[in-house]
């Protein structure tokens, strides 16, 4: 059971537009989202949160957006730049969960062309 | 200069044996996890600790084992018993200041080949 979906395994932009990563999720109790970036034989580093009493949160050129009532939580790249090629996996916490218990999406790989 | 060692960072054993993976930490962080990642799919969860001398089972336990004797260390155990240990294993760990709204602080993994 995936309780955390990135339905988009892949993503392709032009440098300088904005990059759109979607991840939906089917367990209401989840109230914490992250956001992390990947890149191959690394280990994950962390992006961004939002709790859900939030609908935004903003820090530099990323923006994560909460839609409670959807399930759905969004991370905007704006403007995109070739560095931020990479795997973003979006994870959910909280709630009915085990304490700090982190569930991740699948992943979805971002290609941002020069 | 804090943070989180994994060694080595490739392993290569025989089918059959046990092996153990290194995960310290720096970070006075009292939450430790292991996850590992399959090509196509997110990180799973495999054993967690929240404090020394406790640890709890996650998604995906069977054929793994873990200790947690210091709170710096978490090592990893991938026994015989697990039907395919070939992946990519990362170790991470987390403050509780925030109960259970920190982030998690990740490794650099060890990608197991067993031939």
């Amino acid at each position: 059971d995936q309780q955390v979906k990135q339905n988009s395994p892949s993503l392709s932009v032009q440098e300088g537009r904005i990059s759109i990563l979607n991840c939906d999720y089917t367990n209401s109790m989840f109230d914490y989202f992250l956001w992390y970036k990947k890149y191959p034989a690394e280990g994950p580093t962390f992006l961004i949160s939002i709790s859900s009493i939030k609908d935004k949160n903003e820090d530099g050129r990323f923006t994560v957006f909460l839609n409670k009532s959807a399930k759905h939580l969004s991370l905007h790249i704006v403007p995109s730049q070739p560095g931020d090629s990479a795997v973003y996996f979006c994870a959910a916490s909280g709630g009915g969960t085990s304490y700090g218990k982190l569930t991740f999406g699948q992943g979805t790989i971002l290609t941002v062309h020069p | 200069d804090g943070g989180i060692t994994q060694s080595p960072k490739y392993l290569f054993r025989k089918e059959g044996q046990n092996v153990t993976l290194s995960c310290e930490q720096n970070l006075n962080h009292d939450a430790m996890y292991w996850y590992r990642q399959d090509p196509g799919q997110g990180l799973r969860l495999i054993y967690y600790s929240q404090i020394v001398n406790d640890f709890q089972k996650g998604d995906i336990a069977e054929g793994y084992s873990v200790s947690r004797e210091k709170k710096e260390s978490f090592p990893l155990t991938v026994t015989s018993a697990q039907k395919n240990p070939t992946a990519f294993y990362l170790c991470a760990s987390s403050p509780r200041d925030r109960g259970p709204y920190n982030e998690q602080f990740f490794g650099p993994g060890t990608r197991l080949t067993v031939l």
